[in-house]
């Protein structure tokens, strides 16, 4: 079955980096886009960025373009997250997710990140 | 950015309720939508997509309908396990966006 696991969350200090990781199995990774989704604590869903399935494309939310960058090694089964300069707003849970036509079909657990000082 | 308002962000209902959420989006999206259940400590899990396809495993209680700019999730007989939080999200443009979520609470 669709697996997908999510590491790489902690607490970071305002400004810092983080890099997220998500490890997938039990499809085909390199034939599906992928995307992050956060949800900060008590909040709602928050869409982040998308990649294509084979890295050619790449959509970002407003409030992290220019800070994050979404990632993936097909090799590997790996999809990741580079979060630059880090805000308190940053703060979350972030999952990935398997698209299908832009829809999430299958979820990790998520990794919490907490940018604090 | 397509705006996605849900309501009611609260219900209260009874076991064997009819339970219906409401979507509303900015602009119209066809029939590029998804709902998703979210349980507290849990990720979310798609339960409809492209308005009223039913996912693989969700029960027939749950239906979807609209398209355009209206949407419905339709809870026929709530059940224990159906009290979570719902959203909906368009999936016409990126950005994606998500409503703001519905919770259904016991009566």
């Amino acid at each position: 079955q669709v697996q997908l696991v999510e590491s790489g969350g902690g607490v970071v200090q305002p400004g810092r980096s983080l890099r997220l990781s998500c490890a997938a199995s039990g499809f085909t990774f390199s034939s599906y886009g992928m995307h992050w989704v956060r949800q900060a604590p008590g909040k709602g869903l928050e869409w982040v960025a998308v990649i294509w399935y084979d890295g050619s494309n790449k959509y970002y939310a407003d409030s992290v373009k220019g800070r994050f960058t979404i990632s993936r090694d097909n090799s590997k089964n790996t999809l990741s997250l580079q979060m630059n300069s880090l805000r308190a707003e940053d703060t979350a849970i972030y999952y990935c997710a398997r698209d299908w036509k832009q829809q999430l079909e299958d979820w990790g657990q998520g990794t919490l990140v907490t940018v604090s000082s | 950015d397509i705006q996605m308002t849900q309501s009611p962000s609260s219900v209260s209902a009874s076991v064997g309720d009819r339970v219906t959420i409401t979507c509303r989006a900015s602009q119209g999206i066809s029939s590029s939508l998804a709902w998703y259940q979210q349980k507290p400590g849990k990720a979310p899990k798609v339960l409809i997509y492209a308005a009223s396809s039913l996912q693989s495993g969700v029960p027939s209680r749950f239906s979807g309908s609209g398209s355009g700019t209206d949407f419905t999730l339709t809870i026929s007989s709530l059940q224990p396990e159906d009290f979570a939080t719902y959203y909906c999200q368009q999936a016409n443009s990126f950005p994606l966006t998500f409503g703001g979520g519905t919770k259904v609470e016991i009566k």
